[in-house]
């Protein structure tokens, strides 16, 4: 079945600078890439997402990049602000299994001012 | 629009006891609600798929007689936990498919904590 490996767990950064979370998956079938940040005890909050017919998609100061011969999708967040500290998961979605969504490990992302 | 929503928040039970956790899309209908739990610094582990009308489909190692779940319209699921036991304690949360978007799209609901005595 689908495998999610997400890296790195943790990750500090400086405000104003870039952040860089990567995921690799398993079932080359999979069609929908969604990334979520959930903030401590709250609900996971879709940021961005992209289908497999698509290399790239922006949003603001996030972006995703999906390499499917590598089998690898990336969540980019450039000009990071102390609010963007929470934890990120990806996540990847097989046709196969129904619209399950397999998530990622998570990153706890910590944006220093 | 595409909100979710849980009740309760939280719940603090006594061992032994039984909890009902339910699952809300406000201003949408759902095709597939899901049930995830996660435990503290651990990402979401599905639990259950439900869809309105039929018997959910419970992943590998979840016990489907001791977490009912219940899909009774296109707007609402439960998950009842039943004889809860320390254990159980956990962060459980429901996700809902949108009938008028692409199957794999997921809203999350806000979450119920349980705490088990």
């Amino acid at each position: 079945g689908e495998n999610v490996e997400q890296h790195p767990s943790t990750l500090s950064v400086q405000e104003g600078d870039s952040a860089v979370i990567k995921c690799t998956y398993s079932d080359s079938a999979s069609n929908y890439f969604p990334w979520y940040k959930q903030e401590l005890g709250k609900r996971p909050q879709l940021i961005i997402d992209i289908r497999s017919n698509v290399g790239e998609k922006k949003d603001q100061r996030i972006a995703v990049t999906l390499n499917k011969t590598a089998k690898h999708f990336s969540l980019h967040i450039t000009e990071t602000q102390p609010e963007d500290s929470a934890v990120y998961f990806c996540a990847a979605s097989p046709p196969s299994l129904g619209g399950k969504l397999i998530f990622g490990q998570g990153t706890e992302l910590s944006v220093k001012p | 629009g595409a909100v979710v929503s849980q009740h309760p928040s939280w719940v603090i039970c006594k061992s032994g006891t039984s909890v009902k956790i339910e699952c809300r899309s406000l201003d949408f209908q759902a095709t597939t609600m899901f049930w995830y739990r996660q435990f503290p610094k651990q990402s979401l582990m599905l639990m259950a798929t439900s869809n309105e009308g039929s018997k959910a489909t419970y992943e590998q190692g979840v016990e489907k007689d001791k977490f009912l779940i219940n899909h009774a319209s296109l707007t609402l699921s439960t998950l009842t936990v039943t004889s809860a036991h320390p254990e159980d304690s956990s962060f459980y949360i429901c996700s809902a498919s949108p009938l008028s978007r692409e199957a794999f799209e997921q809203f999350f609901g806000p979450g119920t904590r349980l705490t088990v005595l």
